[in-house]
């Protein structure tokens, strides 16, 4: 099976940058998505890393080390809208698509 | 934008009995998945399908669960008895192409299910 460790919880203030941590383990892993969801709304896509390195979309980036199980979702110039839980996901090799998602980040902005 | 829609957003059963939870994919997408989420837990997959058949399932789709495509636009989810335990937001999800590259999957606002 696979399974994906993140911190429960992180605080930050608004203009600043903040860090969201994901390690997992998985056999046949392909690759690491990560997903906004605002107090139980849709799920919404932010970024995927098939490869070690950083993709940058905006205000948001995603870095992947493969031989460390490890990625990260980088987020700048935070808005009191970012407050809301940020989920990593993987996907693996043979997997029919399917997405194993880690147990989320609620992130709190404040002024 | 294109969209995922689900019907209806709220769905409130008794126990032991029959519902159906319907999808719309985006109209351009092939492959279609329900995902669950209990309150305040993680999002769970349940079940992925292509080509007019399942193509991988969870645990937790068991012999009460099924799904439909029944028209080329709807995609439900059946659950035959449902259980307390059933209580949760119900996702479907659509994406284009198969695994890889960028294999974003869109999900729709969910159906709340509440087992009374």
């Amino acid at each position: 099976g696979q399974s994906l460790e993140q911190p429960s919880e992180v605080t930050a203030v608004e203009g600043a940058i903040v860090q969201i941590n994901c390690t997992y383990q998985t056999s046949g892993f392909y690759g690491l998505s990560w997903y906004q969801q605002h107090d139980g709304g849709a799920p919404t896509f932010l970024s995927y890393n098939a490869l070690d390195g950083l993709e940058e979309t905006g205000r948001f980036s995603s870095f992947l080390s493969r031989s460390d199980s490890y990625g990260y979702l980088l987020l700048q110039e935070l808005q009191m809208k970012d407050s809301a839980s940020y989920f990593c996901a993987v996907s693996i090799t043979g997997g029919g698509n399917k997405l194993t998602f880690g147990t989320g980040t609620q992130l709190k902005v404040e002024l | 934008e294109p969209e995922v829609t689900q019907t209806p957003s709220h769905q409130v059963t008794q126990m032991g009995q029959e519902v159906i939870l319907r999808c719309v994919p985006i109209s351009n997408h092939l492959y279609f998945y329900w995902y669950r989420q209990i309150l305040g837990q993680k999002v769970e997959f349940l079940v992925s399908f292509y080509n007019n058949e399942i193509s991988e399932k969870s645990e937790i789709f068991d012999d009460q669960f099924s799904v439909e495509r029944p028209d080329g636009s709807n995609f439900t989810l059946k659950i035959r008895s449902t259980k307390l335990e059933d209580s949760a937001m119900y996702f479907c999800a659509s994406s284009k192409i198969q695994g890889g590259s960028k294999n974003i999957q869109y999900f729709g606002a969910g159906t709340r299910l509440s087992v009374l």
